[in-house]
């Protein structure tokens, strides 16, 4: 299994520009999760859905948009980088089920906006 | 409001020299607290969950702890190779799956 992984790694965009973030996972998992990390600030939940065809906002969602149209992927966009969007960006997910459960993260997608 | 706050921001420790790391939360009733490390340029990886207070769990030099407050992640003889950054996030009863993480320990084991 390859667990989440991240496309692309790397990318630079000029102010204005736009750009989509692929997540995939193989585990099956029902939920999935899309982070900001910035220096002193930690994990910042962007957006997030529980299931194929729906999607929920987190802490900071302004700027970004989501979608989910198959189970195993989950893609984030940027209509208009700017440069306050310097991230590095991060997906997770995790199964459904009673209780609480652990999230498994992606190896992140390192973005400058210039 | 749900926050999470880690402490020391950073701890450097010679090799075999043990310590612990702190996580102090408050959340509107406590679903999961959650351990991760993070290694430079790569993502956050699943370590532990602890779901109530008093509950301990182990990993090799690694033990968490939890209080109705705080939990502790014990390091025990460090080596070089556990150097990283300790994540602590929680999951509140009211907060659907999202996570709210602290900003890390970054710890340093020198030999």
């Amino acid at each position: 299994n390859a667990g989440v992984t991240q496309t692309p790694k790397f990318r630079v965009l000029k102010t204005g520009q736009s750009m989509t973030l692929l997540c995939a996972q193989d585990m099956n998992h029902e939920y999935m999760y899309w982070y900001r990390q910035d220096p002193g600030m930690g994990l910042r939940l962007i957006h997030y859905s529980v299931g194929e065809g729906t999607t929920a906002k987190g802490e900071v969602p302004d700027g970004y948009n989501v979608s989910r149209l198959k189970k195993q992927n989950f893609l984030l966009g940027l209509e208009s980088a700017a440069p306050s969007q310097t991230s590095v960006y991060f997906c997770a997910s995790s199964p459904r089920g009673q209780g609480s459960h652990e999230q498994y993260f992606g190896p992140g997608t390192r973005l400058t906006v210039t | 409001e749900d926050q999470v706050t880690q402490s020391p921001e950073a701890l450097r420790l010679q090799e075999g020299e043990s310590s612990s790391l702190n996580c102090s939360y408050t959340v509107s009733g406590l679903r999961g607290l959650f351990w991760y490390r993070q290694d430079p340029g790569k993502g956050p990886e699943f370590l532990f969950t602890l779901y109530s207070a008093g509950e301990e769990k182990e990993k090799e030099r690694l033990k968490a702890t939890l209080t109705k407050k705080e939990s502790f992640l014990h390091i025990t003889a460090p080596k070089p190779e556990d150097s990283a950054t300790y994540l602590c996030a929680v999951q509140a009863n009211q907060a659907g799956t999202a996570l709210i993480f602290g900003k890390g320990t970054t710890l340093s084991v020198s030999s």
